[in-house]
């Protein structure tokens, strides 16, 4: 019954390849993110959707690729994969405030994180 | 614009030591405050919360008071046990749904 689940736990793979990482959340949140996480702990929000649409699009290349299919799944594609992008991936979502009556005290709730290594 | 500053680490503590890691942050409005810790290999979850001025969040030994008119939320333990060795984050979510957070402190607690 894990609240938000993404897979794969580990990713390594070689330069200039393409990838998926997959999330999913049971929690029947309306809204869903990606971050990423360096080597220094450091977060940084890449996307968020709501009810399938994209919200925030953070300065993130044009090779990541979000795709929504409902609002349970927020998957994240990757193309032509560089050294750079080796860092933790998180899969997060959070409640609508609208449908909270205006509450903004919903929390993030977290996956387990994707280590991806490029080598 | 919104920011969260939290100390910076390691923070390296005996067990049965008192903890605080302070957490300031910028915002407009009211916003929610957060804490987060990440044990190694996980990811980050929910440890408490305060959500207006005064409001006192509390999970597991770990306190923090929102206090508005120092715009702190700073995390407390009286004594750490090995186990809370982990990496803490500070964070706020604004009256436009966004989340910030603080880069993070990393505690070590020696036995």
């Amino acid at each position: 019954d894990t609240a938000v689940s993404q897979t794969p736990k580990y990713l390594v793979t070689q330069m200039g390849n393409d990838k998926s990482i997959k999330c999913e959340q049971n929690l029947g949140h309306d809204t869903m993110y990606w971050y990423k996480q360096d080597s220094k702990k450091f977060l940084k929000i890449m996307f968020s959707y709501n009810n399938k649409e994209l919200i925030i699009n953070e300065t993130v290349p044009n090779r990541f690729s979000p795709k929504s299919p409902d609002k349970a799944h927020l998957n994240l594609h990757i193309n032509s994969l560089e050294l750079g992008d080796s860092a933790v991936y998180f899969c997060a979502s959070s409640q609508d405030p609208e449908s909270l009556s205006g509450n903004y005290n919903s929390p993030l709730h977290f996956g387990n994180g994707t280590r991806l290594t490029v080598t | 614009g919104n920011s969260v500053t939290q100390m910076e680490g390691p923070v390296t503590l005996s067990e049965e030591a008192f903890l605080t890691i302070n957490c300031t942050y910028t915002a407009t409005g009211y916003p929610s405050l957060f804490w987060y810790v990440q044990y190694p290999g996980e990811g980050l979850q929910l440890l408490l919360k305060a959500t207006k001025a005064d409001d006192k969040g509390s999970n597991k030994g770990f306190e923090a008071t929102y206090r508005k008119e120092t715009t702190s939320f700073h995390l407390e333990k009286g004594s750490v046990q090995v186990s809370d060795s982990a990496v803490y984050f500070c964070a706020l979510r604004d009256n436009f749904n966004k989340f910030y957070f603080g880069s993070g402190t990393k505690l070590n607690v020696k036995p």
